[in-house]
């Protein structure tokens, strides 16, 4: 069966520096991968999409590659921030609905 | 105001009730998603629905059902509640299948069945 795995469910680090979030797949071919942040009492935000033929997207800190062949994708946030403490989810999708991973909750400490 | 919501907010109810959560989006958006996320599960589709009087069961869809009358509406139903139904459920749409854009989340629902 298809499964998804956020490498740990909880990840501390230093306010500046660099968190490195990662997703496992297994028995699966994604054609896209999305990656969403929720914060405690509310619903995921959509962060960035990454389709099979792309191998890094960028937005502002954000960094997300995609490894079609490790199945693997690496979400980095650079210069991170207290305000970046939340749980970060990822999501792949082929000709099937969205399925989730279990999220990593990140905190960074000042 | 523009976006989607979800009602209510909080809800407690007995095991055995029927017990109705509602979803609203403004922007036509041709689909809609029910999740309920659960720790040790993360987010798992319950239905969803592509347009208007059509649905598709999702993960987890035993012991739910859902309509689509509207565009904007997707209500779902627990017809008997059971202490497993017990979750925080989440309303998304968006204008696609949501494989390759992204999905529009409310702010929840959170139901416990005693």
């Amino acid at each position: 069966s298809q499964k998804i795995e956020q490498n740990s469910e909880a990840l501390n680090i230093q306010e500046g520096k660099t968190a490195t979030l990662t997703c496992n797949y297994t028995n699966y071919s994604p054609a896209y991968l999305q990656w969403y942040r929720q914060d405690p009492g509310r619903g995921p935000v959509f962060l960035l999409l990454i389709r099979e033929n792309e191998k890094e997207k960028r937005k502002e800190r954000l960094k997300v590659t995609f490894d079609t062949t490790l199945k693997q994708s690496l979400f980095h946030i650079t210069a991170s921030q207290p305000a970046d403490s939340a749980t970060y989810l990822c999501a792949l999708s082929g000709n099937t609905p969205l399925v989730f991973g279990k999220g990593t909750r990140l905190s960074v400490i000042a | 105001d523009a976006g989607i919501t979800q009602s209510p907010r909080y809800k407690i109810t007995e095991t055995g009730r029927q017990v109705t959560l509602m979803c609203h989006q403004t922007w036509s958006h041709s689909y809609m998603f029910w999740y309920r996320q659960d720790l040790g599960h993360g987010l798992r589709l319950i239905y969803y629905s592509a347009a208007a009087d059509i649905t598709d069961k999702g993960e987890v869809p035993d012991g739910y059902v859902v309509s689509r009358s509207k565009t904007e509406n997707f209500p779902l139903t627990l017809e008997s509640a059971t202490r497993s139904q017990t979750s925080v459920y989440f309303c998304a749409s968006s204008p696609t299948s949501g494989s390759d854009y992204e999905q529009y989340f409310g702010p929840g629902t959170r139901l416990t069945v005693t």
